[in-house]
């Protein structure tokens, strides 16, 4: 079965540079997440977008900003960037449900290290 | 969305059936109970989900307590393999996020 896909899989950066992380959901899914995960923390959620107008924000710094395109897939645009933005980012994707119980799926992440 | 409580790791010999329980006293009545696990910087992975009644897939079963107050999620054979930190998430439909908060990390051992 097809999954998310998320590029690039690995990006190395320096600080105040911009960085630029795609998403393509899962055929026929309507709605994408954000979601960052520091060192030894747990993911957190950034962002979600649902028929390319944002549903939810997040702890997504002002830096960072995302859309949703006409094809569903969504990128994640971050500027000036720290060095405490190195994390993995996921991306998430759900098909229209029940409220509450749209099932997200995971791609495999964006592994970001900011020097 | 609800708290949840989990002891933060449980070791399961191979083969043996794994029960994770999770806490979620303060669940309300439209919430659902979310089961995903991460293996090692992989993406979070779904397992199972539920709201009132029990329910039982290809990877796991689904207990909740009648209270809704309580659940726990059953790996009936556990292998090598299904060793990850597992995140038990209460969502409401008021919000698309999920919260992952802390999870047991789960070490099946030979």
């Amino acid at each position: 079965a097809a999954g998310v896909i998320q590029s690039p899989r690995h990006l190395i950066k320096e600080k105040r540079e911009t960085a630029t992380l795609k998403c393509y959901p899962i055929p026929r899914h309507d709605t994408v997440y954000w979601y960052q995960q520091g060192p030894g923390q747990d993911p957190q959620f950034l962002i979600s977008f649902y028929e390319k107008m944002q549903s939810d924000k997040g702890s997504i710094p002002d830096r960072f900003s995302a859309q949703q395109f006409s094809d569903y897939h969504s990128e994640l645009n971050m500027s000036s960037l720290e060095l405490g933005d190195s994390a993995l980012y996921f991306c998430a994707s759900s098909a229209p449900g029940l409220a509450g119980a749209e099932t997200q799926y995971f791609g495999p992440g964006t592994r970001l290290l900011v020097l | 969305d609800a708290k949840t409580t989990q002891p933060p790791s449980m070791d399961c010999a191979e083969g043996r059936a794994a029960n994770l329980p999770c806490n979620h006293s303060t669940i309300s009545g439209n919430e659902y109970v979310y089961w995903y696990r991460q293996i090692h910087s992989q993406g979070p992975q779904y397992i199972i989900h539920g709201l009132k009644n029990n329910e039982t897939n290809e990877m796991a079963s689904l207990i909740i307590t009648e209270d809704r107050k309580s659940s726990t999620l059953i790996l009936p054979h556990a292998t090598l393999r299904d060793t990850a930190v597992y995140y038990c998430i209460v969502r409401d439909n008021a919000g698309n996020m999920l919260t992952f908060g802390g999870g047991t990390r789960l070490m099946v051992k030979p």
